[in-house]
């Protein structure tokens, strides 16, 4: 089992819709979460991190933590045609080091 | 503010043969990662500097990988002789710090994109 799970996708939604991005972990170590967002032949750029459980929202996305199932989610409100890009989980625990998932390429259509 | 700088954008070597990446990080920033993200995977760090000390090593292929950090700023990642499967970009990142307990910020440059045929 990899420690960090997160589908490939592609996923495709049309413009203003609510997009649902998740990421499944094996490691309770775990402590901070954090997404990144990575457009074609960029490198990765991060959107948000949470500490431990819980939610945190900034503008129209929303990064909510469940350490009990080991499941974190990004949500984004009226989804924009800009946000289409690879989405990239990533975590670390006490020792620094940061796990990414695979990342999930997500398209919204105009 | 400047962001990370990496040269080449763009490299295309046969196998067995030398590459070597460059990398200016963010003025001031300590820390500096070098990372390598195949195809359709996350990045995967191959080695972590604080300044111009090695903090982590540990999945650098150190029979073929090399990378160096003169002076704690400007940073090379060498690989000799090249495989196949080292086809990946090569992202260089920077920080203040180290860890996230003090909500730590690393900045990715745009990679260097190595295909090896």
């Amino acid at each position: 089992q990899k420690e960090v799970e997160q589908d490939p996708g592609p996923l495709s939604v049309p413009e203003g819709a609510i997009v649902s991005l998740n990421c499944t972990y094996s490691n309770s170590a775990f402590q901070y979460f954090m997404w990144y967002r990575q457009y074609s032949r960029k490198g990765p750029e991060l959107l948000m991190y949470t500490y431990s459980s819980g939610n945190k929202e900034d503008g129209r996305f929303t990064a909510q933590v469940d350490k009990s199932s080991k499941y974190i989610s990004l949500f984004i409100r009226d989804s924009q045609p800009s946000d289409s890009a690879t989405y990239l989980c990533a975590m670390s625990g006490l020792d620094d080091k940061i796990i990414f998932g695979k990342g999930t390429r997500l398209h919204i259509l105009p | 503010e400047a962001g990370v700088a990496q040269s080449p954008r763009y490299k295309i070597i046969e196998k067995r043969q030398s590459v070597a990446f460059w990398c200016n990080p963010i003025s001031g920033h300590a820390t500096l990662y070098w990372y390598q993200q195949i195809l359709g995977q996350g990045p995967k760090l191959l080695i972590q500097f604080q300044n111009n000390g090695v903090v982590d090593d540990s999945q650098l292929p150190k029979d073929r990988f090399s990378a160096e950090r003169l002076k704690g700023v400007d940073s090379t990642l060498k690989i000799q002789p090249a495989k196949l499967e080292d086809s990946a970009v090569y992202l260089c990142a920077s920080s203040w710090g180290t860890g996230m307990i003090s909500g730590n910020t690393i900045y990715f440059g745009e990679g260097s994109w190595l295909t090896v045929v």
